[in-house]
């Protein structure tokens, strides 16, 4: 069975800091990798992915996210947090490309303080 | 721009009601998805379809159906809904398969009173 854990379900940073929000995966072949992102009232958009190829993934609006084999870690980063980044995040995997369906994370909501 | 419609933002129905959640896309995706989200349990899904008539079951079937008659129509069916079926529920599709990631309707929030 596949599963991802998403760590803290709150994360509060404050504008300008570092955004890291962490995800864990539990495979036993190579995975595929995705982080989506809702705001309010909105379903899910998104933010990059993981296929196999470079273990840095760079997304939309400057989020990035780098697999871990050894960690089994995708963990999603920013350098700089902007109050338009609050929302929800979710991780999501695939276990191999025959997989149609993506098992999700429990989800961390980020809070930008002023 | 691609889409992945639900008919309904927001939805009220009285136990025991049959009800019906619709999805249309209009990207000519091969794969359609039901998922419910709740606080705290992230989005779990429900049931998939890769095929006309073809479907799969999530990881919670029970309580649902669905019915896919046309490639760009997914239906989720409830069939005598349940107080703990309040939740929201967000279609998506996909190509082929995960690899190319998902898009994803706006959802629908269903109250069951």
């Amino acid at each position: 069975a596949q599963s991802v854990t998403q760590l803290g379900s709150h994360v509060s940073v404050s504008e300008g800091a570092l955004v890291l929000l962490r995800c864990n995966y539990s495979s036993s072949v190579p995975p595929y990798l995705f982080w989506y992102v809702q705001y309010p009232n909105q379903g899910l958009q998104l933010l990059l992915k993981y296929t196999s190829a470079a273990t840095l993934v760079k997304g939309i609006n400057d989020f990035e996210a780098e697999f871990k084999k050894s960690e089994t870690s995708f963990h999603l980063t920013k350098p700089s947090a902007h109050m338009s980044d609050a929302a929800e995040y979710f991780c999501a995997v695939s276990l191999d490309t025959g997989r149609r369906a993506l098992t999700f994370g429990s989800g961390t909501r980020l809070q930008v303080q002023p | 721009d691609v889409k992945v419609t639900q008919s309904s933002r927001y939805l009220v129905k009285r136990t025991g009601e049959k009800v019906f959640l619709e999805c249309v896309q209009d990207m000519d995706h091969e794969n359609m998805f039901w998922y419910r989200q709740d606080p705290g349990l992230g989005l779990r899904l429900i049931y998939f379809s890769y095929d006309v008539k073809m479907k799969e079951k999530g990881d919670i079937p029970e309580g649902y159906s669905v019915s896919r008659e046309k490639k760009e129509r997914f239906s989720l069916i409830l069939e005598s809904a349940s107080t703990n079926q309040t939740s929201m529920y967000l279609c998506a599709s996909s190509f082929e398969t995960a690899i190319w990631g998902y898009t994803f309707g706006s959802g629908t929030r269903l109250t069951v009173v």
